[in-house]
């Protein structure tokens, strides 16, 4: 079974600082992407950050990087210079293998920023 | 706008009415996917279009729940006979190709009282 686990159902920092949030996951594929996504208060859901399994270089979007580690199926993201608007729920999604590749999402994050 | 748009935002009804989402994807997308969310939760996959092939529904999807993507542009999604435990937010997202995730929709409520 593909499944993605995160454990820590609430997180919070302070304005500017840094907060890495967990993600693992479980898979038998040797090539697959891993995406993580943001979700407001609106609720419309954005993409973050994308990760290709093949590549060793962890993935950065500006203020937002990737820890990945393959060998422990652990897919952590990395938020620097915390912003209010970083407030949010943010979900870990792996793609299932196949063509219609859809995404299984764990539970989520609830991340809070302290002014 | 060239996101993904859904209609109605928010969806009250009585228990055992049917309703009816419709949601328009990116005109680029060929890959349309339903979700259904609750309060606390991660999205759960209800169902997969590509083009205006159903290509794989979930076991979440009782016969109660219908999905269409007629000439591969809009789909719809139908709910009969609603019961509360329908109630969530339902997610539409389409993508491009297998590996690009997805774009969402602002998603629709439905509440059943």
């Amino acid at each position: 079974a593909q499944t993605v686990t995160q454990s820590q159902p609430e997180m919070s920092v302070q304005e500017a600082e840094t907060v890495t949030l967990s993600c693992t996951y479980d898979t038998s594929e040797s090539d697959y992407y891993l995406f993580w996504y943001k979700q407001p208060p609106s609720r419309q859901m954005i993409l973050v950050i994308r990760q290709e399994a093949y590549k060793q270089q962890n993935a950065t979007e500006n203020r937002f990087s990737v820890n990945f580690q393959k060998a422990a199926k652990s897919f952590s993201l990395k938020i620097s210079d915390s912003q209010l608007g970083d407030a949010a729920m943010y979900f870990c999604a792996y793609p299932k293998t196949g063509a219609n590749s859809k995404l299984t999402f764990g539970k989520g994050i609830t991340l809070s920023v302290r002014p | 706008d060239t996101g993904v748009s859904q209609d109605p935002r928010h969806k009250i009804t009585k228990r055992g009415q049917n309703v009816t989402f419709r949601c328009d994807p990116i005109s680029e997308h060929n890959r349309l996917y339903w979700y259904r969310q609750t309060l606390g939760q991660g999205p759960e996959f209800l169902t997969y279009f590509q083009n205006e092939a159903q290509l794989e529904k979930s076991r979440l999807l009782s016969d109660r729940f219908s999905a269409e993507r007629p000439k591969g542009s809009f789909s719809t999604l139908e709910i009969q006979r609603t019961e509360q435990g329908d109630s969530a937010m339902y997610l539409c997202a389409s993508s491009p190709g297998q590996w690009n995730g997805y774009t969402f929709g602002s998603g629709t409520r439905l509440t059943v009282v």
